[in-house]
């Protein structure tokens, strides 16, 4: 499986930008990069996710570096309420196409009012 | 839709019994996903079908836990005898294709 590194934590103010890193270096060419985020108490939630082209949505932005080694996580105005701990997944494809998530330890990321 | 239901929301045993956690996934969706979450291992992925069929199951611990899925609508994970070490949060998620997963809100496990 691809392993992807990210840091232990991360802290930001309130309705600042967060940009949370992940470094993906075995990543292959089908691999996409996915994140989620898990809130206290809560399963994991699909954040985003990519191949080579950045990504926006309603909740994040995506960009991926060229050589796609890394990406990086985009909270644009963070709120209290993205206090949660952000995991970058690579999708691991098998042979019969059926695919599989394997979760890291995530960043934490902790909001300051 | 109601997302993917697990049940119960909260189970305490005590070892040596035997414990069923269920899982209705998203209607229509082809995968569901078994994972196990404790402080010390993180997020574990267990088992995952696709189309009512098992795919993987090399993160099953032991042959003391075991997954079904009889139909396209429902899915167990049985832990028979259980221990303290299986005390975990349980999560069960399901996706359509390779879309993103939807994860319920998971089953807490303490076994004494």
């Amino acid at each position: 499986d691809a392993k992807t590194t990210q840091p232990n934590s991360m802290e930001s103010n309130e309705e600042e930008p967060v940009h949370l890193p992940c470094n993906h270096s075995t990543i292959s060419g089908t691999d996409y990069i996915h994140w989620y985020r898990q809130l206290p108490s809560q399963g994991p939630e699909y954040v985003i996710h990519g191949l080579t082209s950045n990504v926006n949505n309603r909740m994040a932005s995506l960009a991926i570096a060229e050589d796609r080694k890394s990406s990086t996580l985009i909270l644009h105005r963070a709120t209290l309420r993205d206090a949660a701990v952000y995991y970058c997944i690579l999708r691991d494809v098998m042979r019969d196409s059926s695919y599989k998530l394997i979760f890291g330890s995530g960043t934490r990321l902790l909001v300051r009012p | 839709d109601a997302g993917v239901i697990q049940s119960p929301r909260h189970e305490v045993t005590e070892m040596g019994q035997e414990v069923t956690l269920r899982c209705k996934p998203i209607s229509g969706h082809d995968y569901l996903f078994w994972y196990r979450q404790t402080m010390m291992r993180g997020l574990e992925l267990l088992i995952y079908f696709n189309n009512n069929v098992p795919i993987d199951d090399s993160g099953m611990p032991e042959d003391r836990f075991s997954a079904k899925m009889p139909n396209a609508s429902f899915s167990t994970l049985k832990i028979q005898p259980s221990e303290p070490r299986d005390s975990a949060v349980y999560f069960c998620a399901s996706s359509l294709r390779s879309e993103k997963l939807f994860f319920g809100s998971g089953t807490q496990l303490s076994v004494l």
